[in-house]
């Protein structure tokens, strides 16, 4: 079946600096969703991507869907602590069910 | 009410015992989805609701697992003779929805951490 899978599992981040996670897929997607789930807290909704190339904006977050819609990645620029938490994509096929990757645990270093 | 709401938040069942976890979806939310989510994982489907239809129940892990949505609004999971591996945060979800419901945001509740001892 499908499979979602995400690196790096741990990021940890010095205060200020960039990363990126990335996200592939082994089925070509119709599109993509990542949200950000704080420590105790349930998944968030930040975005969503449906074409293929297309980069979005959210502040300091750069999200990207790739050429062949199998991956996809989150960039994020002068880390601040708010952003301690665990990003997850979560790629849809075709007539299937969304499914979630194992997530990105970041961890932020003041 | 603003948001899913989930309950019990925590349910600690002895072996073998049966429980019902619930799910309050976003008024107006055609689309109402259950997860389960192990330490450390992320979340595995388990089932999807359109209004009252279940339209996809292929993630639920066994015959011990049953979900239900009869009016469309609120959803029961209901998990009989529970077993040590059935411990995880259960997470509903709900969208806007309808025949693209997988195409919508999902908005998450708080979970029912359950465990099995």
């Amino acid at each position: 079946g499908q499979q979602v899978m995400q690196i790096p599992q741990y990021q940890h981040v010095q205060e200020g600096e960039d990363f990126t996670t990335y996200c592939n897929s082994s089925t070509t997607l119709s599109n993509i969703q990542w949200y950000k789930q704080r420590p105790g807290g349930h998944p968030v909704f930040l975005i969503q991507l449906v074409k293929s190339g297309e980069v979005k904006k959210q502040k300091r977050l750069t999200f990207q869907f790739g050429e062949a819609k199998k991956n996809s990645s989150l960039h994020i620029t002068a880390t601040q602590t708010t952003d301690v938490g665990t990003y997850f994509c979560a790629g849809k096929a075709a007539g299937n069910k969304l499914t979630f990757g194992g997530g990105t645990r970041v961890l932020v270093k003041p | 009410g603003a948001g899913v709401s989930q309950s019990p938040r925590y349910k600690v069942a002895k072996r073998g015992q049966d429980v019902a976890l619930r799910c309050d979806p976003i008024s107006g939310h055609v689309s109402l989805f259950w997860y389960q989510q192990a330490l450390g994982q992320g979340p595995e489907f388990l089932t999807y609701f359109q209004n009252e239809a279940q339209l996809d129940k292929s993630g639920l892990p066994s015959d011990r697992f049953f979900a239900e949505r009869p009016e469309g609004s609120v959803s029961t999971l209901k998990i009989q003779r529970t077993q040590q591996e059935d411990s995880a945060v259960y997470l509903c979800a709900s969208s806007l929805g309808g025949t693209g419901g997988f195409n919508s945001p999902l908005h998450f509740g708080n979970g029912t951490r359950l465990t099995v001892t």
